[in-house]
Order: structure tokens, then sequence, then C-alpha cells
């Protein structure tokens, strides 16, 4: 069965400055990859994902993220972080076998500071 | 518009009460879920449906009932209610037939039951 480590809880970061989320996977071949923002009081909305291909990907709001096979990690990216990306993000994994139903990481509550 | 919309937003009620959370989607999606959100933001999976049949059913206590009368809804009944039922509960969607394992879901906003 997959798994997703989001090691960090909270990131606090400035507005203005850049950010890295990390994620770790477990899981026996390349899985599916997602990261999903949840805004206070709104359901998950997906950033972007990752299923085959080039391992650098572009979603929205300028987000990226980057497969490391070699380091079973995805972990997003954004090169100057702005006060409305506050949030809770979401790493996940779906298997190419068996139940198609993604597993969630924990979450990182990301805090913006002005 | 909504793509995937639930009701009531804020559930309050006392133990031992049965209550419902309705979910709509009007996607044109195959397959709905229901999830709880913990305290803590730990999103588990309850229950999965596909064209009206339930598919994935996690271990969740038989207090809890969805019921899909058609693909574009799935509600939620719980009976009994007790605290520990406290948390978010999200809908959501996604289209097995066309993306398959790769299946990006749409989340409704969620509901916030309030066990008292």
């Amino acid at each position: 069965a997959q798994s997703v480590t989001q090691p960090d809880i909270h990131i606090t970061v400035s507005e203005g400055a850049s950010l890295e989320l990390r994620c770790n996977y477990s899981y026996g071949a390349t899985p599916y990859l997602f990261w999903y923002v949840q805004s206070p009081g709104q359901g998950l909305q997906l950033l972007l994902k990752y299923f085959s291909g080039d391992t650098l990907v572009q979603g929205i709001k300028g987000f990226e993220a980057e497969f490391k096979r070699s380091q079973s990690s995805f972990n997003l990216r954004k090169p100057s972080v702005h006060w409305s990306d506050a949030a809770e993000y979401f790493c996940a994994v779906a298997s190419r076998g068996g139940s198609y139903i993604p597993t969630f990481g924990r979450g990182t509550s990301l805090i913006v500071h002005p | 518009d909504t793509a995937v919309s639930q009701t009531p937003k804020y559930l309050v009620t006392q133990m031992g009460n049965d209550k419902s959370i309705k979910c709509e989607q009007n996607l044109g999606h195959d397959t709905m879920y229901w999830y709880k959100q913990d305290s803590k933001k730990f999103l588990k999976i309850m229950f999965s449906y596909n064209n009206k049949e339930l598919i994935i059913n996690e271990t969740v206590p038989n207090r809890f009932s969805p019921k899909s009368p058609d693909k574009a809804h799935l509600n939620l009944h719980i009976n009994s209610l007790e605290l520990g039922d406290s948390a978010v509960y999200f809908c959501a969607s996604s289209n097995i037939r066309t993306s398959g394992r790769a299946n990006e879901q749409f989340f409704g906003p969620g509901t916030r039951l309030t066990v008292l």
C-alpha cells in the first residue's frame, strides 16, 4: 500500500520569499502524484499532478513540483509567495494498480508574513 | 454553476440524533466520494460510489450509510451521532471512465459537523 509523508506541519515564509513544501511517498513503483490546496473554510483544489514524462510539472497559481524517483519525493515550489497563498497544502499519491483512491498526506499549513 | 455542492455547510446537533448531508455534482462524473477530515486536518476516505454502486467502503461505523439515488448525488446519513463524529465531511467526484487511475478529484466546500 502507498503512503505519503509531509514532514513539515507548519511552514512560515515572508511575502515575496520562495517556498518549498516537502512530500515523500512510499510505493513500489512510480505512482500518480498530486498536490492539492485547501484555503480556509474551503474544499481541496488541485494545484498540479504528475503521471509520467517530464518530471518538472507546472500547475496553477504559479506553483510547480518536481518528481525525483531516486528520493521518492514530489516537492512543491513557488518562487515568490503571495499573502493569498496562505492555506493548507496536501500531497497525495495514487497507485497504478489496485485501488485508485489517493492517499493524502497530513498536510502542511503555510503561513505568510507581510 | 458550482461543480460539487454540499448542504448544509454547518451542522450542529446533539448526541444520539440522526442527520444527513447532501452532495451533488454537475460535472457529469461517474464516481463520488465521502471523506472525513479530523481536527488535525487528516483526510480519510470513507466511501466511494461508481455509477451508483458502492465500490469502496473503508472501516467506518455502520451508523454511517451512504445513499446514491443517481450518479450526480451521494448523500451521507449518520445515525446515533457521537461526539467523535465531529469533523468536516467532504464530498468529491471524479471521472474514472476517462481518467482512470490518474483521477483528479473535485471537492465540495465541506460540511462542518459539530456534535454536542
